[in-house]
């Protein structure tokens, strides 16, 4: 069973620039895309982007300029990088697999979900 | 952006209550829709995929439907562990979610 572990520091000072690892254990890294979403504190959900083992990306257009997603097929890792931090980048940091498939019940398309998650970081923006 | 709401924002229920949440679209996505439930302090999960497939392992009081702008989660009979919050995710163009909508007991 794949199981997702988020990993990085908890307090980032602003400006900075926030740095996690999310493991992959129990399934390969390989043929599947993988995410990163965050949850500002009392707030939604928000996808940040994601990464095919390949290496292309898909980011949020809100934060396109500030992040980058990387992937270490070696280490069965992606990371996720977010330059120029500030407070409003205080949040829990969820990495994702995100399963693909081209047909259900029939219909044939391109269906994403995210179908594994990690427990999830905190991660605070304070100086 | 294809943007995503939902509503209500929230809603009051009681144990076999029949729930339904609502998610709309700015434009047509098809059934490239997804739903997702999280309680506090946990990831969230995934409950439906593709608008209506529910995903293994999730009861079958959980049922998706619509096409095009226009879906609804129901639960059919609203049992103690599905006091959460839910949301819709649309995947026809990047992966986002709608802001949520949270149930709780009335």
């Amino acid at each position: 069973q794949v199981q997702l572990q988020e990993s990085g520091p908890g307090l980032v000072k602003p400006s900075e620039t926030l740095s996690l690892t999310c493991t992959v254990s129990g399934g390969s890294i390989s043929s599947h895309y993988w995410s990163w979403i965050r949850q500002p504190p009392g707030k939604g959900l928000e996808w940040i982007g994601y990464i095919y083992d390949s290496g292309r990306t898909n980011y949020n257009r809100s934060l396109k300029s500030r992040v980058t997603i990387s992937v270490d097929t070696s280490k069965n890792q992606f990371s996720l990088k977010l330059n120029s931090v500030t407070a409003a980048d205080t949040a829990v940091y969820y990495c994702a697999r995100v399963t693909g498939i081209t047909m259900v019940r029939g219909v044939k398309g391109n269906y994403y979900y995210m179908d594994v998650w990690g427990k999830g970081t905190t991660v605070t923006v304070s100086s | 952006d294809i943007q995503m709401t939902q509503s209500p924002s929230s809603l009051s229920a009681s144990v076999g209550d029949r729930v339904t949440i609502t998610c709309r679209a700015s434009q047509s996505i098809s059934n490239y829709l997804n739903w997702y439930q999280q309680k506090p302090g946990t990831a969230p999960k995934l409950l439906i995929y593709a608008a209506s497939s529910l995903q293994s392992g999730v009861p079958s009081r959980f049922s998706g439907s619509g096409s095009g702008t226009d879906f609804t989660l129901t639960i059919s009979s609203l049992q103690p562990e599905d006091f959460a919050t839910y949301y819709c995710q649309q995947s026809y163009s990047a992966l986002l979610f709608g802001p949520g909508t949270k149930v709780d007991l009335k």
